[in-house]
Order: C-alpha cells, then structure tokens, then sequence
C-alpha cells in the first residue's frame, strides 16, 4: 500500500474544462510536489511545497493552479487545458524539504485532454 | 546541457548478464544520488541510495565518482523481472534542483 495516494488515477478533459486533481500523503512528510512526465522526456518538477507554503514553481503556466491546504493535502487545479498537457502528473513528498532524501511517489494521475 | 542525462537505451539483454548503465550529473554542488526503477505506467520508486563509498544490494552495485560527475548501477545475473525503466536522480542543491534523468529502458529476454 502506498503512502501517496492520488486521485483520480485517469482524468479525461475537454479543453474548457475545470478539473481538479488530489494528493494526500500519510507518512508524516514536509514537503510535497509535482511533477509532469510526457512520453520519452525526464520527469519534470512543476511545484514544491514546504510545510504548506510554495517555495517552487519551476515556470509552469498558470493554467496549472497548485494549492496546498495543510502539509498532508496537496491538489492541482486545472483549467483551459492544451492537448500538450496530456501527461502522467505524479504527486511525492519527501520528509526533507530541501531535497536531500527520498521521494515517495503516488502512483499518478493520467490526464488526457482532448 | 541537460543536469542529467542518461542514455535512454534500450539495453536488450538476456538472462543472466551483469549490465550497467551510468548517469552524469552537471551540477558538482550536487549532494544527495538515487536510482529508481520505474515500470510501464507505474511511477518510480526507489531502488537504492548512492553513497561516496558505493552500496551493494544483491544483485545491484550503485557507484559515484564524484571526480567525473557521474552515478553508474550494475545489475549482476538479470531477471526476466528486471525490466523496467532506471530514472537517475540528483539533488540538494536547493528545493527546485530534483533533477532525474531521462531514464534507461532495460529489457531482459529468456
């Protein structure tokens, strides 16, 4: 059983659509993220939360919208949507916030926007 | 050029054979290394730690060399079930330096 847990595991969205998806960690973790991973590219970190606050956003657009009400929940919003968005979303945490240690990953979410 | 980089592969192999892949890393602040095994439509999880003095988990080898910035993994007598995708990761220079490289695809045939 995973201590990331992910939902939903496949979305599939139009591109007017507003869509949400969510993260919850139980390992007792500070620091959570987001990451993107495309077919045949490098994992790419879109945001890092710190004990609830923000302390990356590695240039994404604003149609992705991070939101992270306490240090074991952590949700991306989504909307307006490009068909390049369509990706794995994977959600980590990580007990060391300044990225020394293990990342455990959810299991991801599947976005496909049409 | 990339943080990290890998070769994509894909390494055939059979059954049995001792592979290794390396990984180098740009940034020489880098302070903490990881591979991950990754499977089809699964996310990555960990395989082992690099540490300066290298680590061995049974049949894998994790090395660093730090002089010329690179991580390696040997796999000794592969298994069907060792394929899967090998992601590199370099870290702690600061919070938006997780950087994982492109992976290495490892395929094992009887």
């Amino acid at each position: 059983e995973t201590g990331v847990t992910q939902t939903p595991r496949h979305l599939v969205m139009g591109m007017t659509n507003k869509k949400s998806l969510k993260c919850e960690q139980h390992l007792g973790h500070n620091a959570m993220y987001w990451y993107k991973q495309s077919a045949k590219k490098p994992l790419e970190l879109m945001f890092v939360y710190s004990l609830e606050e923000r302390v990356e956003n590695n240039s994404v657009p604003s149609r992705f919208s991070p939101e992270c009400p306490n240090s074991s929940h952590l949700f991306l919003h989504l909307h307006t949507l490009q068909p390049e968005d369509s990706a794995l979303y994977l959600c980590a945490s990580s007990q060391d916030p300044s990225g020394t240690g293990e990342l455990f990953f959810g299991e991801g979410s599947r976005l496909t926007v049409l | 050029r990339k943080e990290v980089e890998q070769d994509p592969g894909p390494f055939n192999v059979p059954e049995g054979a001792t592979v290794a892949f390396n990984c180098t890393y740009s940034n020489s602040a880098s302070q903490s290394f990881f591979w991950y095994r990754q499977d089809c439509r699964k996310e990555p999880k960990l395989l082992m730690s690099v540490y300066s003095s290298g680590n061995e988990d049974g049949r894998f080898t994790a090395q660093l060399n730090r002089a010329s910035q690179y991580i390696s993994l040997l796999i000794r007598d592969s298994k069907l079930s060792d394929s899967a995708t090998y992601l590199c990761r370099a870290g702690g220079t600061s919070y938006g330096k997780l950087t994982f490289g492109q992976g290495t695809i490892l395929t094992v045939h009887p």
